[in-house]
């Protein structure tokens, strides 16, 4: 089955950029969405169609894709935007969705 | 406001089945594509499948095949997911997610969760 791959987790300093990676054999063909998780509450989009920004998300997010990866970048990160971030896309047929496995984002 | 509410949480046996719900509010409930998605303690976001409200069509996760069955009342504006022959690995928070085609079919609304513990 498609897999979408990610790192398990990402530290940076407050003011600092934080990137966050996606790898999938299939993301030069489907969308890529990003989806910010804080302990105990249900997933926010923050980006979609690789990188677009839904309105009331904060400009320092952004998104951009290069080849069979995407990338998360959070720019002048602050202590809010500690989180779990998730990629999310579909098979090279669009039938089936699919997430990647997670990064935690830490502000040191 | 647009918000998806599901069914309090749920504790069932092993080998029972589970049917959870996610009420639409604040929009035409069968203009948008209904997800679900499953979270086990700890881990990551597990896509289940989709609904369209419209026309009742489905789509599942190869995992779910055979075990999982999507369905709603319009009249109520309710999708429901039901998942049969329940074992231990299917404790999870489950949520519902409204997929937008102005976001190109990202998930822009999603429920609070619903908590499916499965013990003996």
């Amino acid at each position: 089955s498609y897999e979408l791959t990610q790192p398990p987790s990402v530290s940076v300093s407050p003011g600092q950029t934080a990137r966050i990676t996606c790898s999938g054999d299939a993301l030069p063909k489907q969308y890529a969405y990003w989806y910010q998780q804080k302990p105990g509450q249900a997933p926010v989009l923050v980006i979609y169609k690789d990188s677009e920004r839904p309105s009331g998300i904060p400009e320092r997010f952004s998104g951009s894709s290069s080849g069979t990866t995407v990338t998360l970048t959070i720019s002048g990160v602050q202590a809010e935007d500690e989180a779990d971030y998730y990629c999310q896309s579909a098979d090279s047929s669009g039938t089936y969705k699919v997430f990647g496995g997670g990064t935690k984002l830490t502000v040191l | 406001q647009v918000q998806l509410v599901q069914s309090g949480a749920e504790v069932k046996k092993p080998g029972a089945s589970v049917k959870v719900s996610c009420k639409a509010s604040g929009y035409t409930f069968t203009s948008y594509d209904i997800n679900w998605v499953r979270q086990a303690t700890g881990q990551g976001l597990e896509w289940m499948g989709w609904m369209n409200p419209n026309s009742g069509n489905t789509g599942y996760a190869q995992k779910f095949q055979g075990r999982v069955t999507m369905t709603r009342n319009t009249s109520i504006s309710t999708a429901y997911m039901e998942l049969s022959s329940l074992r231990s690995e299917d404790t999870a928070v489950y949520y519902c997610a409204r997929v937008n085609i102005y976001f190109s079919d990202g998930m822009d609304v999603w429920g609070q969760g619903t908590t499916v513990t499965v013990s003996s």
